[in-house]
């Protein structure tokens, strides 16, 4: 079953105002993607952690991982309507070959 | 570099047809999957294949079929198409997952198809 979650499901906000989304993994992971998927389009990737508690900044995206290395955020500050789209979480654990996927936060920016 | 590149972009199924989801990369990479996208679901992992000559089940394999011949190349098949199948189809390949002790090697970023868009009436 699925082993990463993510929450929101659904977030709108308006232009302007910050946005985060939430991933938690049952099981410790070896390290945790972010994925963006624009309406229609396909995941591209943004990020990777590994290290306990890292963050990373992208211009107004901020990426945690969390000190358990179970529990991610992304964080997106002054959305704007280029920031529409999903955006999926993907932990591996130390022994798997495949990434976990989380559900997906589906952020909609109304100008 | 056309990265990875999916065949059809849609296709309409009747239940109980056949059909072969192309899926091609031009990277060299080594691992590559097959996901399925379905609303409130996320990504979840179909097949994959750590090498050529090699594949092993995901999350939800059942009704599908693959093989890796080749590097570049691999196939996914619907063997009787059901409505439940009627799904987004995403295939990704990386030169990479498995980096022993290098967990953040840039080598297992995944880099998706356009996907296909399936329909089983």
């Amino acid at each position: 079953g699925q082993q990463v979650m993510q929450i929101p499901q659904y977030q709108h906000v308006q232009e302007g105002e910050d946005f985060t989304t939430y991933c938690n993994s049952s099981t410790t992971l070896s390290n945790i993607q972010w994925y963006k998927q624009r309406p229609g389009g396909h995941p591209v990737f943004l990020i990777q952690l590994v290290k306990s508690g890292e963050v990373k900044k992208q211009k107004r995206l901020t990426f945690q991982f969390g000190e358990a290395k179970k529990n991610s955020s992304l964080h997106i500050t002054a959305t704007q309507t280029t920031d529409v789209g999903t955006y999926f979480c993907a932990g591996r654990t130390n022994t798997g070959n495949q990434f976990y996927f989380g559900t997906g936060t589906s952020l909609t920016v109304i100008p | 570099n056309a990265g990875v590149t999916q065949t059809p972009k849609f296709q309409v199924l009747k239940t109980g047809q056949s059909m072969t989801l192309q899926c091609a990369q031009d990277m060299n990479h080594e691992y590559m999957s097959w996901y399925r996208q379905d609303p409130g679901m996320g990504l979840r992992l179909i097949h994959y294949s750590v090498g050529a000559g090699i594949t092993d089940q995901g999350e939800v394999p059942n009704g599908y079929n693959v093989s890796r011949s080749t590097t570049e190349d691999f196939p996914l098949r619907l063997l009787s198409a059901a409505p439940s199948q009627t799904s987004v189809y995403f295939c990704a390949s990386s030169y990479s997952l498995f980096i022993s002790g290098s967990p953040g090697s840039t080598k297992n970023i995944q880099y998706f198809g356009a996907g296909t868009r399936l329909s089983v009436l």
